[in-house]
């Protein structure tokens, strides 16, 4: 969940497909993990989190899939819909800062195809 | 119930002028959090707060000072601004440091 740079990864869908954002986190010790939505001109606002000890989440319309053998976090999303067009950020909470102190990734842009 | 609100929302400053950006939050939070967000690139923090009186250095605190004198406040400063920070800055809190909750930004602008 680094960042990467000036060009944002993204992701097209088609209205009611569903969507699957992928995520590589960078510690294998961070304990907490988070996804946000952040619509253009907005400040992120929260999707769902998951702890360490978790593999799966369920929200309503949202899962977050952890796996941990790969460092690997993903957002799905169920029957995309016109509003779920934003940019979406991971972020991990690694053991070597205390507080809360989350990485950010760069984020993905969804885009929904009509 | 505003959660949190960040005045201004749109500043344009010359180099080496300085500004203080307000945070505020009605939750009751203890955590509250400052951010930049440049292009294509995730936030990146630059000082927090986790109570009344304390504030820690982020990863990127170099040019900024914050005060938090009471709990729902947290004000950023930039005593000198240069045209590397502009940028969108984000405050946000959070109860006990998960799921912080975001303001809507203040874009500024360094000429």
């Amino acid at each position: 969940g680094e960042s990467v740079g000036l060009h944002l990864p993204t992701l097209s869908v088609q209205e009611g497909d569903n969507s699957i954002i992928n995520c590589a986190y960078s510690n294998s010790a961070s304990d907490y993990f988070i996804w946000y939505k952040q619509e253009s001109g907005k400040g992120p606002q929260f999707i769902i989190d998951i702890r360490s000890n978790m593999d799966k989440r369920q929200g309503q319309r949202v899962t977050v899939l952890l796996n941990k053998t790969v460092k690997h976090l993903s957002l799905q999303i169920a029957a995309t819909q016109p509003g779920d067009s934003a940019v979406y950020f991971c972020a991990e909470n690694p053991p070597f800062r205390s507080n809360y102190q989350l990485i950010w990734g760069a984020g993905t842009k969804l885009i929904i195809k009509p | 119930n505003a959660g949190v609100t960040q005045t201004p929302k749109f500043r344009v400053l010359k180099t080496g002028q300085s500004m203080t950006l307000l945070c505020a939050q009605d939750m009751n939070h203890e955590y509250m959090y400052w951010y930049r967000q440049d292009p294509g690139m995730g936030l990146r923090l630059i000082h927090y707060s986790v109570g009344e009186g304390t504030t820690a250095k982020g990863e990127v605190p170099d040019g900024y000072n914050v005060s938090r004198l009471k709990k729902q406040n947290f004000l950023l400063g930039l005593e000198s601004a240069a045209p590397s920070q502009t940028s969108v800055y984000f405050c946000a809190s959070s109860l006990l440091g998960t799921n912080p909750h975001f303001g809507a930004g203040t874009r500024l602008s360094v000429l």
